[in-house]
């Protein structure tokens, strides 16, 4: 069974339009992580969180909000969508800061 | 700041040829090292790690030696097969950092 869920797998959106984009993570770690993967930028570091609580942002735009409920959950919302936001959107954690990542099979979002 | 280096965008072999991937990394004191290998829709997953030098990570029949005097954390494989076809990143982690600094990756194609 897959310990890190995220959902949906695939989302097709129009510009200007908002998508909250879920993960949930059953290992039992303390931190989590978004990533961002596109043709233009392979492997791109988005945001981290330790206790629910923002540890680094390394996204430039404010329309993009990690959102935090549980220890356990990381949602990333995004507002007034762009075509330049189609990416594939990976979620991760780790047990503690700067262990070993474990991934999401990732939300594959396109921007019409 | 911290950065790695992969200097092969792409590596084309036959099977049972031997690989190697360069990785090259700059950072202070004695970062964690790592490679991930990244299948086709799926997330990065680790290969495996190092944490001191002389250190040699292995998985999988692909192996890796921590090097401080070259700042160098190779992957190299004896005899690669079509199901390695992929791409793999070189990762390091230093000072419990909520952020791991990635190289940019290179894919691996196994020709028929």
């Amino acid at each position: 069974d897959p310990k890190i869920i995220q959902k949906p797998k695939y989302l097709v959106a129009v510009t200007g339009s908002e998508k909250i984009l879920i993960c949930e993570q059953y290992l039992g770690h303390n931190a989590m992580y978004w990533y961002r993967q596109s043709a233009k930028k392979p492997l791109e570091f988005m945001f981290s969180y330790s206790y629910q609580k923002l540890m680094d942002n390394q996204t430039a735009s404010s329309r993009f909000q990690p959102q935090s409920s549980k220890k356990n959950h990381l949602d990333l919302q995004i507002t007034a969508l762009k075509p330049d936001d189609s990416a594939t959107y990976f979620c991760a954690s780790s047990e503690t800061g700067g262990g070993t990542l474990y991934f999401g099979s990732g939300t594959r979002l396109t921007v019409l | 700041g911290d950065s790695v280096t992969q200097t092969e965008g792409q590596v084309a072999l036959s099977e049972e040829d031997f690989l190697t991937i360069h990785c090259n990394y700059s950072a202070s004191g004695y970062p964690t090292l790592f490679w991930y290998v990244q299948y086709p829709g799926e997330g990065p997953q680790l290969l495996f790690r190092a944490s001191r030098d002389k250190e040699k990570g292995s998985s999988r029949g692909f192996e890796a030696t921590y090097d401080k005097g070259t700042t160098s954390f190779h992957l190299r494989k004896a005899s690669v097969q079509e199901s390695d076809s992929a791409v793999y990143y070189c990762a390091l982690s230093s000072d419990s950092n909520y952020q791991l600094i990635w190289g940019s990756g290179t894919k691996l194609i196994i020709k028929p």
